[in-house]
């Protein structure tokens, strides 16, 4: 069973912290991408990364990094956590070479910053 | 204008009812179009997928794409409340698997 893994479900954390968040897949996708949802907003794309070491901007990248050093892992980083940033944050991943180019998505990662 | 728009719900129905989702699109470049069911507390997951116009079928579930309208409902047959969820649309230009564009969803509540 395909699997994409966010290795922390809830956080809390207290502003200026720094954040790290964990992503993990099994499937060998080259794509990886980190999303925030919010009521409202619906998912808004924060990085893509299409291969190790590379990535993209996505719609809302202010405020955070990410890192890829293996294919299977992509961290998203925030700096220094302040309060907007409370949100849940969805890792997925999907690979160009499938039929069916889809996104798998992790558990998600709900986050607050006091 | 949001490129992708849903109804927000929330959307309540009797077990066994025919619901109705609604997803509608500005950018006519989109030509790949997804539904993916999301339980509370939880990631989503692909529930239908489809390319062509007309409709598709699976079990209780038909997604109509119509492209002339850019509207692409998802249609629930004999509603469970196992089926109370957030249902989110998304859509593509292409089938690369890299930019994916979504509605703000739909919360569905089926009552027994």
């Amino acid at each position: 069973d395909v699997k994409v893994t966010q290795s922390s479900r809830y956080l809390v954390k207290r502003t200026g912290e720094k954040v790290f968040l964990e992503c993990v897949q099994d499937m060998d996708h080259e794509n990886m991408f980190w999303y925030r949802q919010d009521p409202g907003l619906g998912l808004r794309l924060i990085y893509f990364s299409y291969d190790v070491k590379m990535k993209e901007k996505g719609d809302i990248p202010e405020g955070y990094s990410v890192s890829r050093e293996k294919k299977e892992r992509f961290s998203l980083i925030l700096e220094s956590a302040s309060t907007n940033q409370t949100s849940m944050y969805l890792c997925a991943s999907s690979s160009p070479g499938l039929a069916i180019g889809e996104l798998f998505f992790g558990e998600g990662s709900r986050l607050t910053v006091l | 204008q949001k490129e992708v728009e849903q109804d927000p719900g929330p959307l309540s129905v009797p077990e066994g009812a025919i619901v109705s989702l609604n997803c509608t699109y500005s950018n006519s470049a989109f030509q790949y179009f997804m539904w993916y069911r999301q339980y509370s507390r939880k990631g989503p997951e692909l529930l239908m997928y489809t390319y062509s116009s007309g409709n598709k079928e699976d079990g209780r579930f038909t997604a109509q794409v119509d492209k002339s309208s850019k509207y692409i409902p998802l249609f629930i047959r004999d509603s469970q409340p196992s089926d109370s969820a957030t249902y989110l649309c998304a859509m593509s230009e292409r089938n690369t698997g890299n930019q994916f564009y979504f509605g703000t969803g739909t919360s569905l509540t089926v009552i027994p």
